[in-house]
């Protein structure tokens, strides 16, 4: 099945700063999403993107689908941004089964 | 964002014993997947069902299954539980129209 690789595995930040975080995946996707999980388990959507570039706030991301990789950008980092960020592909066939790598551990200190 | 909703919140059960999940899609939405979240882990597929009918699942053995019901609510069932299947259960629904899926909060199953 599809592999779904997610750079780095933790992040700590002071607050204000910029970050960048990397997905790879190993094969073509009809469907790529960002999460965000915050403490209590709950998986918040922040982009549908299996390809170009959306802007939402702060938050950002682009999915290069021919090369197979995607990055969220977070500008001017919160304290309310720490969680874990979650990437999530699907590979297409007749069910939606999205394939998630093991997220990124965001920080952010005052 | 999401009407997605699940109960129990929290859940202690002891070995051997069967649970039962449950999950409310957001309106309009007829397509409920359920993940199965590990500690320090992402979600992984347990299974999908769509207008009432399993529509693909992962690797799960069969003591994991499902039903969903005519106004799209879904149960996930485990029997025969392991310590292992302590995790954070997770139920996701989607519209027709896209494939953008939408989360609920979750059920903590603790078991002993």
């Amino acid at each position: 099945g599809i592999q779904v690789e997610q750079s780095p595995p933790d992040l700590i930040l002071q607050e204000g700063a910029n970050s960048t975080l990397r997905c790879n995946f190993s094969d073509s996707v009809n469907n790529l999403q960002w999460f965000h999980q915050n403490p209590w388990g709950q998986l918040i959507n922040l982009f549908y993107i299996p390809s170009g570039t959306k802007q939402n706030g702060r938050l950002s991301a682009t999915t290069v689908a021919t090369e197979r990789y995607s990055l969220l950008y977070i500008s001017s980092s919160q304290t309310t941004d720490s969680g874990v960020y979650f990437c999530a592909v699907d590979s297409g066939g007749s069910n939606y089964k999205l394939t998630f790598g093991k997220g990124t551990l965001l920080t952010v200190n005052p | 964002e999401t009407g997605v909703t699940q109960s129990p919140t929290h859940l202690i059960k002891t070995r051997g014993q069967q649970v039962t999940l449950r999950c409310s899609s957001q309106s309009g939405h007829n397509t409920v997947s359920w993940y199965q979240q590990a500690l320090g882990q992402g979600p992984q597929f347990i299974f999908q069902y769509y207008r009432e009918e399993e529509n693909g699942r992962g690797n799960f053995p069969p003591r994991f299954s499902g039903l969903q019901f005519p106004n799209y609510s879904s149960e996930l069932n485990v029997n025969a539980l392991e310590l292992d299947d302590s995790a954070l259960y997770l139920c996701a629904s989607s519209p027709a129209s896209s494939k953008t899926q939408y989360f609920g909060p979750g059920t903590r199953l603790l078991v002993l």
